[in-house]
């Protein structure tokens, strides 16, 4: 199907290194979302993105979470130097359009998870 | 913060129906009423939304309450395919989705 993918699903990373995080949207949805979710919680907002323009970064935790969306289409989530409290699943969402009026209805990824050691 | 209160867990005989109950007593007139799933190892999956009117599609059917204060989430036939935990959002368009910890729904045989 055409939904959202996301790659890679599993990552182990030792603490200190950088990972890359990649999501490949709906085709033709304009907004992406990324969100964080511990084990046991609800996803918690990271970042929005209208196409390549990123409108929201409130939710990111700290410097060291980076997220780009250069050709407004796929988007990276960048953690530098990990660290054991970043081990989550990374879950992208992706929607037709913010703020006009549509359902915005967000169509999730199967998430990645990341276990930083 | 989540606008939402869900009760963290129940259970459901399969083929009867599964009502989630969602409170938002703070919901404000602009303020629509989602509810997304998610099954284990899965990305959460949109259900249904609402403003004022019960809605109903293949999925499920939503009733609010005509104060707006609470919602319930109605699954006709539960099938142990519907084991997940449901998440009950406030939000208006062009906000951020805040997700809570949701109600872990177990349909059992």
């Amino acid at each position: 199907g055409a939904g959202v993918s996301q790659s890679p699903r599993y990552k182990v990373a030792k603490r200190g290194q950088d990972v890359a995080l990649r999501c490949d949207p709906i085709s033709g949805h304009v907004s992406l979302f990324w969100y964080q979710q511990a084990l046991g919680q609800g996803p918690e907002f990271l970042t929005y993105f209208q196409n390549e323009a990123q409108l929201d970064k409130s939710g990111l935790p700290s410097d060291r979470f980076f997220a780009e969306r250069p050709e407004g289409s796929v988007s990276t989530l960048k953690i530098q130097r990990t660290q054991q409290e970043d081990s989550a699943v990374y879950l992208c969402a992706s929607s037709l359009a913010r703020g006009q009026g549509a359902p915005e209805t967000q169509y999730f990824g199967p998430g990645t998870r990341l276990l930083v050691l | 913060d989540a606008k939402t209160t869900q009760p963290p867990s129940m259970d459901c005989a399969e083929g009867r129906a599964a009502n989630l109950p969602c409170n938002h007593s703070t919901i404000s007139g602009n303020e629509y009423v989602y509810w997304y799933r998610q099954i284990h190892s899965q990305g959460p999956q949109y259900i249904i939304h609402g403003l004022k009117n019960n809605e109903t599609n293949e999925m499920a059917s939503l009733i609010i309450t005509e104060d707006r204060k609470s919602s319930t989430l109605i699954l006709p036939h539960a099938t142990l395919r519907d084991t997940a935990v449901y998440y009950c959002i406030v939000r208006n368009y062009g906000q951020n989705f805040v997700f809570g910890p949701g109600t872990r729904l177990s349909v059992l045989p």
